[in-house]
């Protein structure tokens, strides 16, 4: 139980485009899911906690008309990472709360804007 | 500035031997704890909570917490080169957002 999915696993995108990213909470609903960046070598920065059925609240510098989220319903987020620049290239993962208030990951999506 | 501390490593150890990792934690209002495993280039796995002082035991993994201290630990038996990853403690926020805060992570390298 309390399988996270993602889609896509990795994608490359030309710079100034928009590229979506969805979170999905297979076997249970989650009405709290994440979105993390991670660069090589460093550790999880957390970006934006996302709410179902709210807005998205965003972290400190975190920019939140370039990284849009969307959580329409208790089984998917979005991510939308909009007009992509190289510098936004790294691991995205989301995590969602499951039933017994864990945290569980999705398997990343890897972003390379060119 | 809520603070999740763990020495990065990377700490070795031969197979078969017990690996410790430590984590410690500035937020006293905390109430949950959790160990993840990363491997390189994938997504952190949850292998250990813990919620009480004391030990908690699953498998060949034991996860031990103090409180009074802000202390925890994992201790892995019997180490694997498989169990070679990122170990990552994380600290749910006392505040009701349910968001983690995670230490930096230490590498455990098992070598044969």
């Amino acid at each position: 139980g309390a399988v996270v999915s993602q889609h896509p696993s990795w994608v490359i995108c030309k710079s100034g485009t928009s590229v979506k990213i969805e979170c999905r909470s297979l076997d249970f609903q989650a009405t709290t899911m994440f979105w993390y960046r991670q660069f090589p070598k460093q550790s999880l920065m957390l970006m934006a906690t996302s709410n179902e059925g709210s807005k998205a609240t965003y972290e400190q510098g975190v920019e939140k008309d370039k990284f849009l989220i969307n959580h329409a319903s208790l089984t998917l987020s979005t991510l939308t990472v909009t007009s992509a620049h190289p510098e936004d290239s790294s691991f995205y993962i989301c995590s969602a709360i499951g039933p017994n208030y864990e945290q569980y990951f999705g398997p990343g999506t890897r972003l390379t804007v060119t | 500035q809520k603070e999740v501390e763990q020495n990065s490593g990377p700490l070795s150890v031969p197979e078969g031997a017990i690996a410790s990792l430590n984590c410690t934690y500035s937020d006293r209002g905390s109430q949950s704890f959790f160990w993840y495993r990363q491997y390189s280039g994938k997504s952190p796995e949850l292998i250990m909570s813990i919620y009480s002082n004391g030990d908690k035991e699953d498998g060949r993994f034991t996860a031990q917490l103090n409180k009074a201290s802000q202390y925890v630990s994992l201790l892995i038996r019997d180490s694997q080169p498989s169990d070679s990853a990122t170990y990552l403690c994380a600290v749910r926020s006392s505040g009701n957002t349910g968001k983690l805060i995670f230490g930096q992570g230490t590498t455990l390298q098992v070598k044969p």
